[in-house]
C-alpha cells in the first residue's frame, strides 16, 4: 500500500551544523504532507507543511518542499540549536482505510 | 483554546487491573484517534473515530483493549485485564474536517505503567 518512508535515526549533529532527514513516499500523490516534530515529554506537533506539489512549507528555520519528480518531501534546517533535539516524522494526511502508522521517526540530537 | 485533554497523564497499575484513559478532543473537530508509542515499536495507530463511530479498530492489540466515543467531547481507551507488555505512552488527538488537508492536534500523552 502507499507508504512513507522516512530515515532512521539518530542524527546527531554540532550545533550550528547543517540537517537533513529525508523523507520518501510511494503514493502516486498525496493531497498534503506533514513534518510533525516530538519533544521530549511531550506530544506530537505539526512542525511544517506542503499542501501541494511543489509548494514549501517552513516554520522556526525548518523547510521542506513537496517534489512529486523525485517523490520526497526531506526536511533541512540550515543550522541546528541544541533545542532542536527531538524526534521527527514525515507523514501524509490520514485517510480511511489506510491505518497509518508514524513509525519511530528520526531522533535528532544536537550537541552544543 | 484548549488543545487535546487527556487524563491521566501517569497511571502506575498492578498486572490484572483495569486501567482506562480519557480524552477531550479540540472541539469542532469530529476525528478522533487513539495511538500508542514504544521504543519497540514507535508511534502505532490503535483505532480512529469519525462522528464519534468507530470506524477502524484494526490497530488494537487484543480483545483486551477497547475504546468508546460516547460524545463529541469525550473517549475512553480501556485496558481490562492489563499487562505489563501493555506498558508504553498513549495519545489521543484528533483534527478537523476538510478533505484530508488537516493536521492531527496531539495531546500530551498518557504514560502507563503495568507492574
Amino acid at each position: 500500500g502507499d507508504s512513507v518512508t522516512q530515515m532512521e535515526g539518530p542524527v546527531t549533529l554540532s550545533e550550528e551544523a547543517f540537517l537533513t532527514i529525508n523523507c520518501t513516499y510511494t503514493a502516486t500523490g498525496y493531497p498534503s504532507l506533514f513534518w510533525y516534530v516530538q519533544y521530549p515529554g511531550e506530544g506530537l506537533q505539526l512542525l511544517l507543511k506542503a499542501t501541494k506539489a511543489d509548494d514549501k512549507g517552513s516554520n522556526k528555520g525548518f523547510e521542506a518542499t513537496y517534489r512529486k519528480e523525485t517523490t520526497s518531501f526531506h526536511l533541512e534546517k540550515g543550522s541546528v540549536q541544541v533545542s532542536d533535539s527531538a524526534v521527527y516524522f514525515c507523514a501524509p494526511p490520514f485517510t480511511a482505510g489506510n491505518m497509518l502508522t508514524f513509525g519511530g521517526g528520526t531522533r535528532l540530537m544536537v550537541k552544543p | 483554546d484548549a488543545g487535546v485533554i487527556q487524563s491521566p497523564r501517569h497511571e502506575v497499575t498492578e498486572m490484572g487491573q483495569e486501567v482506562t484513559l480519557r480524552c477531550k478532543p479540540i472541539s469542532g473537530h469530529n476525528s478522533l484517534f487513539w495511538y500508542r508509542q514504544t521504543m519497540m515499536r514507535g508511534l502505532e495507530l490503535l483505532i480512529y473515530f469519525n462522528n464519534n463511530v468507530p470506524i477502524d479498530d484494526s490497530g488494537m492489540p487484543e480483545d483486551r483493549f477497547s475504546a468508546k466515543m460516547p460524545n463529541a467531547s469525550f473517549s475512553t481507551l480501556k485496558i481490562q485485564p492489563s499487562e505489563p507488555r501493555d506498558s508504553a505512552v498513549y495519545f489521543c488527538a484528533s483534527s478537523a474536517p476538510s478533505g484530508g488537508l488537516d493536521e492531527q492536534f496531539f495531546g500530551p500523552g498518557t504514560r502507563l505503567t503495568v507492574l
